[in-house]
């Protein structure tokens, strides 16, 4: 079964731009997590979904929001671009917010 | 803040011997432990999880050890491979807190030919 997808891959968005990302969990999966990675932070939890519902948030400014949809694909927004953005965007699902996530490949935002 | 944290950020072994990667975790709640390995330009994959009615899991090649006593975490992979350059994160969790993992630093484990 096709894994979890992530696009786009790359991305470049200007400081004070906004940016909408997009997940595809696997079929079935119901829960999907977001995490920023960077080299001086690591991964960090940003949130997690779960039909429809937002059911955990980590500690990112409200810059930060995302959202899913009925079919379990979730979509992430940064308003108001910084340069500390730039980062690996990851999408993780699950069966049904049981342990033991699926990873996509993420996407590599460049705010410049 | 409780903190999942690594003891060694790089680890460099010739191919064939063992290796072993620690981790360090002060939540004392947690109760499930999953290792990760990431790929340059791929997001983490599973290798193995633990929970914490256990000391020890193994998979193939691979070994996690689990001690609570001194809140300690290890993944043991026997006959390392080039193919396992990779950095290794070990993650924890408080099972059934909503997916709610918290990752740590990270190891990179470079294997020598």
């Amino acid at each position: 079964k096709a894994g979890v997808t992530q696009t786009p891959r790359y991305l470049i968005k200007t400081r004070g731009q906004q940016v909408t990302l997009s997940c595809s969990p696997i079929s079935g999966h119901r829960s999907v997590s977001w995490y920023q990675q960077t080299p001086g932070q690591g991964l960090q939890f940003l949130f997690e979904y779960f039909s429809e519902t937002q059911r955990n948030k980590g500690n990112f400014p409200g810059r930060f929001s995302g959202r899913q949809f009925s079919n379990s694909r979730s979509e992430m927004n940064v308003s108001t671009l910084e340069l500390g953005d730039s980062a690996l965007y990851l999408c993780a699902s699950s069966l049904a917010g049981q342990n033991g996530y699926t990873f996509g490949s993420g996407t590599r935002l460049t705010v410049v | 803040g409780e903190s999942v944290g690594l003891h060694l950020p790089t680890l460099s072994v010739q191919e064939g011997d063992n290796s072993i990667i620690n981790c360090a975790y002060s939540n004392s709640a947690s109760d499930y432990f999953i290792w990760y390995k990431q790929e340059s330009g791929k997001g983490p994959q599973f290798i193995i999880d633990i929970r914490s009615n256990m000391d020890k899991r193994q998979g193939q090649r691979v070994t996690v050890l689990l001690n609570k006593t001194v809140k300690h975490l290890s993944l043991q992979i026997a006959a390392t491979q080039p193919g396992d350059s990779a950095v290794y994160f070990c993650a924890e969790n408080i099972e059934g807190n909503n997916n709610d993992m918290r990752f740590g630093a990270g190891t990179r484990l470079t294997v020598k030919p």
